[in-house]
């Protein structure tokens, strides 16, 4: 079956430190990855994605993603966190063959302290 | 700057009665997706729609959901008759293409079946 694993509810950080949110998946084929980003009664916002190419991904606001297809891991990153980055990350993926469904994780809860 | 819109953004309703949400793609995107957020099941892909037809409705109830688009400007998702267990946040996402998966959400209806 194909899924996405987003191991931790919550993460917490110290502003201006650096972040991780950690993701994994399990597809046939090769995926496509996505990021998106959930602020308090807004919808998604589209990050980043990674289709193919460098395995270090570059998005907006500062945050990148590193694909790693030996651990099937597509984890976020930010170098210096700031307090608006406080929202609910999501992690999603689509297999490149067979549909366009994309399946989304569970989602993480970035806080992020002054 | 173009946005994914939804009508109604707050629904409350009684059970049995029908309930009809209704979405704006941004202009020129050829994809829509119809989700529902819920804290126990997440975000869930319910259909989604190419040009007009739909490609995927396997997440959907088929006996109360339906998904139309009566022209490219206007989705709906009706439910009729409506239960409790449908109370959750439906966002709609459009798309340019399929492929890229990079969905521009809109910023959902929030709909609680009393």
């Amino acid at each position: 079956a194909q899924s996405v694993a987003q191991p931790e509810d919550q993460v917490n950080v110290a502003e201006g430190n650096p972040l991780t949110v950690k993701c994994t998946y399990s597809v046939s084929g090769n995926p496509y990855l996505f990021w998106y980003v959930q602020y308090p009664n807004r919808g998604l916002q589209f990050l980043l994605k990674y289709i193919t190419g460098d395995n270090l991904v570059k998005g907006s606001y500062g945050f990148e993603a590193e694909f790693n297809k030996s651990q099937t891991s597509f984890h976020l990153k930010k170098p210096s966190a700031l307090v608006s980055d406080s929202a609910l990350y999501f992690c999603a993926v689509r297999p490149s063959t067979g549909g366009f469904k994309t399946i989304f994780g569970a989602g993480t809860r970035l806080f992020v302290k002054a | 700057d173009a946005r994914v819109t939804q009508t109604p953004r707050h629904k409350v309703t009684e059970m049995g009665q029908e309930v009809t949400m209704r979405c704006q793609p941004i202009l020129g995107h050829n994809t829509v997706f119809w989700y529902r957020q819920t804290m126990m099941q997440g975000l869930e892909l319910l259909a989604y729609f190419r040009n007009r037809a739909p490609l995927d409705d396997s997440g959907m109830p088929k006996d109360r959901f339906s998904a139309e688009m009566p022209d490219a400007t206007l989705a709906t998702l009706k439910i009729q008759p409506s239960e409790p267990r449908d109370s959750a946040v439906y966002f709609c996402a459009s798309g340019l293409r399929l492929e890229d998966n990079e969905q521009f959400f809109g910023p959902g209806t929030r709909l609680t079946v009393l």
